[in-house]
């Protein structure tokens, strides 16, 4: 079974361009995450879809971060314009949504480096 | 909101003993708690994760243990190894509230040969 794929793996920027970054969850995996992990610290969720739609974006700085997943597959995180404190993985998650499924898996991120 | 405090940050031990990871969570109802590895350069992966009905799970030298009435879990890792060297974070979320993984800080976990 292949697992949650992302790109680019790595990403270097100025600060106040833009950004995006994409995910390919499990086959089948209805509920997709993404989140930011800063050097040194566990990841923090930015946002939470289910199918195509939000069910917690909360945690996101919506003036600068969106994210979508039109068809209910892919999903794309974008930052605009960035931050040098947007330097981080931002690591993409999936999960099942078979009943007593609570299992997340994770891709291997995307490294950015805000300039 | 659920926090998730973690200790030690650091671990440093000799291969073939024994290492301890303690968490604490704030949010009496998380009811799902697991432990991921991390690699550099690579994602989160799932060890091991335990249901809050249940006290205590083993998965050959991983255990993990609950105590829902002081709201800590620990990961125990025995004979170790160089390949258990990594971060390890420990998690908790409420199945109710769409899973939502809260992380605690991490432990580096270094098996000296």
């Amino acid at each position: 079974e292949a697992g949650v794929a992302q790109s680019p793996r790595y990403k270097i920027i100025e600060k106040r361009q833009s950004v995006a970054f994409w995910c390919n969850p499990i086959s089948g995996h209805a509920t997709l995450y993404w989140y930011q992990q800063i050097l040194g610290q566990g990841p923090k969720l930015l946002i939470q879809f289910q199918n195509n739609g939000v069910v917690d974006d909360s945690q996101l700085p919506k003036d600068r971060f969106s994210a979508e997943r039109l068809k209910g597959v892919d999903s794309t995180l974008k930052i605009q314009p960035a931050k040098l404190e947007d330097s981080a993985v931002y690591l993409c998650a999936s999960r099942s949504d078979s009943h007593s499924n609570e299992k997340l898996f994770f891709g291997s991120g995307t490294q950015l480096s805000v300039l | 909101g659920e926090n998730v405090e973690q200790h030690p940050s650091t671990l440093s031990v000799q291969e073939g003993d024994s290492a301890v990871i303690k968490c604490t969570y704030s949010d009496s109802a998380s009811n799902y708690f697991p432990w991921y590895k991390q690699e550099l350069g690579k994602g989160p992966q799932l060890i091991i994760d335990i249901r809050s009905n249940v006290g205590e799970k083993k998965d050959q030298r991983i255990a993990v243990t609950l105590n829902k009435t002081a709201k800590h879990f620990s990961l125990h890792i025995t004979e170790t190894q160089p390949e258990d060297s990594a971060v390890y974070f420990c998690a908790a979320s409420i199945k109710a509230a769409g899973n939502k993984l809260t992380f605690g800080g991490g432990t580096r976990v270094l098996v000296k040969p």
